[in-house]
């Protein structure tokens, strides 16, 4: 069984340029989740969706950040300018049905993203 | 809130010495409690969880964590260290029956051959 796929692995932007991240989760998992991850640091949750609903995204930045999960499988996430304090790992994970106690999330290796 | 404090940012043992990583927790509510590994270039992958059943839990590699309420812990342990267990680790919490998860800031686990 394929897991989480992320493209690109790495991305090398200059600052104020637009950048996309792409996710595509585990055939049949309903919930999908972005998370930020600074070097050094555990990772953070910008956004989960349920299906196409994004159900939480109380900490993406949406002045800048952006989402989107049209078909309820695949998803992209933006940025638009990008800020060198944005250089970090993003990382998308998916779950069969969030919200159960014994749900696991399997990650995707992450897309590392350098802005200069 | 919830919260994890992961004590140690980084350990080192020799190959075939036991190994402890430790890790407190803060959550107001009964927690989930989980413990993930990531190796270089690779997903975090979850070693274990505890969701309320038996305090000692056991996971993959010969990896296991024990809950311990009254000292608000959850230690991961392995009897004896393998090269390949050379990753950094991630204490996570999470109230029980939520899946948002708080990651604590991970210790970096190195084996000296």
């Amino acid at each position: 069984e394929a897991g989480v796929v992320q493209s690109p692995r790495y991305k090398i932007i200059e600052k104020k340029q637009p950048v996309a991240f792409w996710c595509n989760p585990i055939s049949g998992h309903n919930t999908l989740y972005w998370y930020l991850q600074n070097l050094g640091q555990g990772p953070e949750l910008l956004i989960r969706y349920e299906n196409e609903e994004a159900v939480d995204d109380s900490q993406l930045p949406k002045d800048r950040f952006s989402a989107e999960r049209l078909k309820g499988v695949d998803s992209t996430l933006k940025i638009q300018p990008a800020e060198l304090g944005d250089s970090a790992v993003y990382l998308c994970a998916s779950s069969l049905n969030g919200g159960a106690s014994n749900n696991e999330q399997f990650f995707g290796p992450g897309t590392r993203l350098t802005v200069l | 809130a919830q919260s994890v404090t992961q004590l140690d940012s980084h350990v080192s043992v020799s190959e075939g010495t036991p190994v402890l990583l430790r890790c407190n927790y803060s959550s107001s509510y009964s927690p989930s409690l989980f413990w993930y590994v990531q190796h270089p270039n690779k997903g975090l992958q979850l070693l274990l969880k505890y969701t309320s059943a038996a305090t000692l839990v056991k996971g993959i590699n010969g990896f296991e964590a024990e809950f311990k309420k009254s000292e608000t812990s959850f230690h991961l342990t392995k009897p004896s260290a393998h090269m390949s267990d050379a990753a950094e680790y991630f204490c996570v919490v999470s109230p029980f029956g939520n899946e948002k998860l708080t990651f604590g800031t991970g210790t970096r686990l190195t084996i000296i051959p």
